[in-house]
């Protein structure tokens, strides 16, 4: 069974452009979560998803950032646009009750 | 609000044992995750527990109390490719999950 995928892997822009990932979870999971992780910290929940409702979106910058998992699998997260801050790596995670995968990640540098 | 703290660094030989803690504050608990996670890569998914006790899978096992808010993983026969970040997390009744800014590990010949 495949697992949680994301893309792209690496994405490196100029700061004030937009930007934005993708997610696939596992399939049957219907909880999906974006977290944001920076060196040497743990990842930062910036939103999570029953299905295709945003249940907890308090930590994410609703200026800049916006998310959306239409049809309740696919997830994008967006960022427009981008700041020097936003540097870091992008996760992907779904659950079921009694675990929760990470996708590989996007290594976002914004120059 | 909810508080994970665990220690930022810890050192052992390969062969030994090691225990890394976690203690956490919380409201509704709904179960704690514990992660490895070696550099340039994402958290991998290692245990799971919801109740009192201890859960074993091979190498590595990892207990919980509830009512001390408290969590450690347990890691035998250290090998080399332990040297990672140990994760741990905890997940409230909303299936809200928070981290603790993760252990880094590192195994010593």
């Amino acid at each position: 069974e495949a697992g949680v995928v994301q893309s792209p892997r690496y994405k490196i822009i100029e700061k004030k452009q937009p930007v934005a990932f993708w997610c696939n979870p596992i399939s049957g999971h219907n909880t999906l979560y974006w977290y944001r992780q920076n060196l040497g910290q743990g990842p930062e929940l910036l939103i999570r998803y029953e299905n295709e409702e945003a249940v907890d979106d308090s930590q994410l910058p609703k200026d800049r950032f916006s998310a959306e998992r239409l049809k309740g699998v696919d997830s994008t997260l967006k960022i427009q646009p981008a700041e020097l801050g936003d540097s870091a790596v992008y996760l992907c995670a779904s659950s079921s009750p009694y675990e929760q995968y990470f996708g590989p990640g996007t290594r976002l540098t914004v120059t | 609000g909810q508080n994970i703290d665990q220690p930022t660094e810890m050192t052992a030989t390969e062969g030994a044992i090691v225990q890394i803690n976690c203690t956490y504050q919380t409201s509704g608990f709904n179960g704690l995750f514990w992660y490895q996670q070696h550099a340039g890569e994402a958290p991998t998914f290692l245990s799971y527990n919801v109740l009192d006790g201890l859960e074993e899978k091979g190498r590595f096992s990892s207990f919980l109390s509830r009512s001390k808010g408290y969590s450690y993983l347990l890691l035998k026969e250290l090998q080399m490719k332990d040297s990672a970040s140990y994760l741990c997390a905890v997940r409230q009744n909303n299936n809200d999950m928070r981290f603790g800014a993760g252990t880094r590990l590192t195994v010593k010949p």
